[in-house]
């Protein structure tokens, strides 16, 4: 009941398109959902991350769509840019409650 | 503000051998979480950390423990070490609000085991 299923594994997008990730969780008291953006040799960086009382949230580039009954979030990336090149996770915890249950990362390509 | 801090960088350590990792968290920040990331098993955590007390504890084997300091810094020890202990072991700091978990890490301790 802790997983996060994340898909795809690998994404090539060109530049200037629309980059989308998927995530489904199973426990339904996960309340906070954030995603991660991680570059060789770094650490993940917070990207955005969601509550769900909201369907939507949008950052700039960056939205995350919720579908609470279908367990299932999503981050799509407007504008694909190469600098965008990175690996994506999705994350799903409880508030107040640090444990992050990862998925397994989506590495995204963006090609001229 | 600074961001989270890990030292070493890099650490080659022999099977069999103990190593001890530190994070110094970002200013403010009460909360140390550790995670392990490998190519296989992913993302995993390993235990949090807040006012010197350990929280939250994830699957691993008690070879893996760790501290807090009343400054918040943060060690976490492998004892013991295995072949498998080879990963990249990332720290990350919150403020721990009961409305927001937003955490943040640092660049990562990269152990490689021989």
């Amino acid at each position: 009941q802790q997983q996060v299923k994340q898909s795809p594994q690998s994404l090539i997008v060109q530049k200037g398109g629309i980059s989308i990730i998927n995530c489904a969780y199973e426990n339904t008291a996960f309340d906070y959902f954030p995603w991660y953006q991680q570059f060789p040799g770094k650490g993940p960086a917070l990207l955005i991350a969601i509550r769900p009382d909201v369907s939507e949230k949008k950052e700039g580039r960056f939205t995350i769509s919720f579908n609470k009954s279908a367990k299932q979030f999503s981050l799509h990336i407007m504008d694909s840019q190469p600098g965008d090149s990175a690996t994506y996770f999705c994350a799903a915890s409880l508030i107040g409650n640090e444990k992050l249950t990862f998925g397994t990362g989506t590495r995204l390509t963006i090609i001229p | 503000k600074a961001g989270v801090t890990q030292t070493p960088r890099y650490l080659i350590k022999t099977r069999g051998q103990q190593v001890t990792l530190s994070c110094s968290p970002i200013s403010g920040h009460r909360s140390v979480s550790w995670y392990q990331q490998t190519p296989g098993q992913g993302l995993q955590f390993l235990f949090e950390y807040f006012s010197e007390t350990q929280r939250n504890k994830g699957n691993f084997p008690g070879r893996f423990s760790g501290r807090q300091f009343s400054n918040s810094r943060s060690e976490m020890n492998v004892s013991t070490l295995e072949l498998g202990d080879s990963a990249l072991y990332l720290c990350a700091s919150s403020l721990s609000l009961r409305s927001s978990n937003e955490q943040y890490f640092g660049p990562g301790t990269r152990l490689t085991v021989t």
